[in-house]
């Protein structure tokens, strides 16, 4: 089974924190996304990675930035955390359409 | 963006009942996925119906696609205890991304 991991499950950082979210996944999947989720908005797209070192904006990158040195690897970078940014995050890797997600992290901006 | 979109956005019923959602999107697709979340967790692929296939089975799940009317169903029959949880219709947009619409929370009364 593909397994996706993220390098935790709760976290609270303080406002103007720099947080790195961690996502790794054991399938050599070339596709990695990372969303945040919302009450009633479902999950918006923030950046997805179709290679090593490549990287797309998703629907809502501003405020984040992300990092694919490896392939297993795609992290997600709060610059300058803000109460705004209060959200569950999502990892997932792709193998055509289907996704495979981590267990979520659920980051609190005090 | 969103582009499907959960009816109804929260469905309580019976265990042993059958469960129904809705999900309607607005432009054309090259396939549909149905995902499943419980609560606080990342989400889980239980199928994907192509544009070309009107009706798929998975053991107690039927998805439905109606490209002319642009919507899909999901049921789930003989529901179980296990089966409360938020479910999630995705639609292709372009070669890595999908699109999410906000999701059913669907509850399974003992």
């Amino acid at each position: 089974d593909v397994k996706v991991t993220q390098s935790s499950r709760y976290l609270v950082k303080r406002t103007g924190e720099k947080v790195f979210l961690e996502c790794v996944q054991d399938m050599d999947h070339e596709n990695m996304f990372w969303y945040r989720q919302d009450p009633g908005l479902g999950l918006r797209l923030i950046y997805f990675s179709y290679d090593v070192k490549m990287k797309e904006k998703g629907d809502i990158p501003e405020g984040y930035s992300v990092s694919r040195e490896k392939k297993e690897r795609f992290s997600l970078i709060l610059e300058s955390a803000s109460t705004n940014q209060t959200s569950m995050y999502l990892c997932a890797s792709s193998l055509g359409q289907k996704q495979f997600f981590g267990p979520g992290t659920r980051l609190t901006v005090l | 963006s969103q582009q499907g979109e959960e009816d109804p956005q929260a469905l309580s019923i019976q265990e042993g009942e059958n469960a129904t959602m809705n999900c309607s999107y607005k432009t054309s697709i090259n396939n549909l996925q149905w995902y499943r979340q419980n609560s606080g967790r990342g989400l889980v692929h239980l199928i994907l119906i192509r544009s070309n296939e009107r009706e798929k089975h998975s053991g107690r799940l039927r998805v439905t696609l109606d490209t002319s009317k642009k919507s899909s169903s999901l049921l789930i029959t003989a529901s179980r205890a296990a089966d409360t949880a938020s479910y999630f219709c995705a639609t292709d947009d372009s070669n890595y991304q999908l699109i999410w619409g906000a999701g059913t929370k669907l509850i399974i009364k003992p």
